[in-house]
């Protein structure tokens, strides 16, 4: 099984500034990974696919990096909406999909 | 959409079966998936399903447990969850790809809200 794991577990950080958020897999994945956010009570919802494309809708201060075992997501201008728990998820092992624990997002 | 129903309360060694109604899309043209969020871990996969339902797959945890089938006549995902363990407690959420109608290596791009499983005595 491939981990996932993520760093770091919380993040504070203000409105209006740079959050940057980390996955790194146990082995490489290629681009294979995606990135979701969640908030309580609510699904997943798909932000990043294949390591750095947007899914329909999401906002361009989401962006995704990386490839092999090393991923990157970088919120460029915190909005209040963006305050949340994020994952990601590796695919390239399908079926057997594995996600991080996720980073808890919050306001400073 | 994607809206699941029929969890609840069951005893260790029960049974219950999980539906996800689905719409909006071409039921039988995209593969789908179960996943569960227990409190406090992390999302785990559970199954899947290709399109045309010839290709099933199942998470260590539950084989030999439970089920995966799909109903192309009422766009309905199923999941019989048999032999039921406290473990399987968790928020079941069904997810199609975004992609076709194959289980391969494909994002998760819509999501059901998930219907909650407790398995205790």
């Amino acid at each position: 099984e491939i981990v996932m794991t993520q760093s770091p577990a919380t993040l504070s950080v203000s409105p209006g500034e740079r959050a940057t958020l980390s996955c790194r897999a146990s082995q490489s994945i290629r681009n294979n990974l995606a990135w979701y956010q969640q908030k309580p009570g609510q699904s997943p919802r798909l932000l990043i696919y294949a390591a750095s494309t947007r899914a329909t809708g999401i906002p361009d201060r989401f962006s995704g990096s990386g490839s092999g075992t090393e991923f990157t997501l970088i919120i460029s201008s915190l909005q209040s909406e963006d305050f949340a728990l994020y994952y990601c998820q590796q695919y390239n092992d399908w079926p057997r999909y594995t996600f991080g624990q996720g980073t808890r997002l919050e306001i400073k | 959409q994607l809206l699941e129903s029929g969890g609840g309360l069951v005893h260790p060694g029960g049974s219950l079966r999980l539906s996800c109604a689905t719409s909006g899309f071409t039921f039988s043209n995209i593969a789908m998936s179960w996943f569960r969020q227990a409190p406090g871990k992390r999302l785990e996969w559970v199954s899947s399903i290709g399109g045309s339902a010839d290709n099933t797959y199942y998470a260590d945890s539950v084989k030999g447990r439970f089920t995966i089938s799909r109903d192309r006549s009422q766009n309905t995902l199923y999941l019989q969850m048999d032999s039921l363990r406290a473990e399987d407690t968790a928020l079941y959420h069904c997810a199609r790809v975004l992609g076709g109608p194959d289980v391969g290596a494909d994002s998760f791009g819509y999501w059901g809200q998930g219907t909650l499983v407790t398995v205790s005595s």
